[in-house]
Order: C-alpha cells, then structure tokens, then sequence
C-alpha cells in the first residue's frame, strides 16, 4: 500500500513570498491532515479536512494560511505571505475517516525555509 | 492549552538493553494515546497505540504502558538495536464527538543507540 505522498520535499523562499504544499493521502483515506513542525519540537495541528469539508481550523493563521481539499483527495496548504517564523516541516497525514478511532499516518513531509 | 510533554530530550542506551521513554500528558479527558518514531528527514512512523480503557498493550519488542491515576505514559523497546535510534514522541487525542481528532504532541525524546 502506498504511503502519504508530499511534494515539493524542501522548498527555500524569501519572505513575503508565497508558496503551496501539495498532499496526496492514502488512498481511501476518508480524512487528512496538515501538521506543522518547527525544529526541536512536536507536529502541530493546523487543520483537518473530512473529506472535502473542514473538520476543525482552529489553529490555522488565516490571515496568511489557506488550504483546501476540493475532491476530497488531494489537498493543498498555501502560505502568503510568508514569514520568517514560517520556517518549519510541513507534514500531511490521513486516517480512514473514523473520528476518535483511526491510526493517522504521515507523509515524509515538505522541509519550508524562509529566508 | 493543555498539550502532552516529555521528562527527557535525550536518552542514550547501550545496544541491547531496554530503552524506557516516559511521557506526561496533562489533558485528564483524553481517550486515546500513540508513540510515533520520527527519523531524521521522515515523517513521524505509527509504533503503537492504546486507548484509556487500557494500561498495557503490547507489540513486537514494545510495549504501551498507561497510568491514568497519574497521567503517565510509557513507551519500552526490548533489546534496543541501531535501528531504533531516532525521536520517539507520544501524542494524544481527545474526541468529543465533533469529528475534530487532531492530535497534541509532546517536544519528543532523542533515543540514541551507544555500540
């Protein structure tokens, strides 16, 4: 079975550009997640889509973030502009669909710098 | 907000003997806990997991252990091989049935294998 495809890897940027992440889940994976890693420290959770809908952004900065997941399978997570602060791995992740129950499992990631 | 932690960023064992990592969490709601690997330059890799109506759980050379009375996790690898060195972060989850399950993590503990 193949895993949770991310692409670009790395990507390296000056500030108040814009950029775009692109997730591909597992496939029949119901949900998808997108993860924000700063060096040293645990993913965070910016956002969940089931499906097509939005599950929970809570701790999405929407004045710079967006994403979206039109079809309900690839989904892609924009920043713009970008700040310094930005700098971080972006991971996506994708379960099944069943809330509370299911394994999340992760993508390689896309390693973002912002010079 | 609440968010789960680790009591050690580095741990270092000999090859061989068995490797304990701890984790406190500090949401006394949450219902589900996962260890998940993290290699440098991948994504967080799914090890094991156990829900809170448990205290044990157990896998190949790893076992889950929950102490609920005092929010404790506990992650053990037997035998501990070059393999296993890498950051070993718990996470946990609290699903109240919105649909929203994103995972909190903790900072993470660098597990390092000594020859």
């Amino acid at each position: 079975e193949a895993g949770v495809a991310q692409s670009p890897r790395y990507k390296i940027i000056e500030k108040r550009q814009s950029v775009a992440f692109w997730c591909n889940p597992i496939s029949g994976h119901a949900t998808l997640y997108w993860y924000q890693q700063i060096l040293g420290q645990g993913p965070k959770l910016l956002i969940q889509f089931q499906n097509n809908g939005v599950v929970d952004d809570s701790q999405l900065p929407k004045d710079r973030f967006s994403a979206e997941r039109l079809k309900g399978v690839d989904s892609t997570l924009k920043i713009q502009p970008a700040k310094l602060e930005d700098s971080a791995v972006y991971l996506c992740a994708s379960s099944l669909g069943t809330p509370g129950t299911d394994t999340q499992y992760f993508g390689p990631g896309t390693r973002l710098t912002v010079l | 907000g609440e968010s789960v932690g680790l009591h050690l960023p580095t741990l270092s064992v000999q090859e061989g003997d068995n490797s304990i990592i701890n984790c406190a969490y500090s949401n006394s709601a949450s219902d589900y806990f996962i260890w998940y690997k993290q290699e440098s330059g991948k994504g967080p890799q799914f090890i094991i997991d156990i829900r809170s109506n448990m205290d044990k759980r157990q896998g190949q050379r790893v076992t889950v252990l929950l102490n609920k009375t005092v929010k404790h996790l506990s992650l053990q690898i037997a035998a501990t091989q070059p393999g296993d060195s890498a950051v070993y972060f718990c996470a946990e989850n609290y699903f109240s049935g919105g649909g929203a399950d994103g995972l909190t993590f903790g900072k993470g503990t660098h597990l390092i294998i000594q020859p």
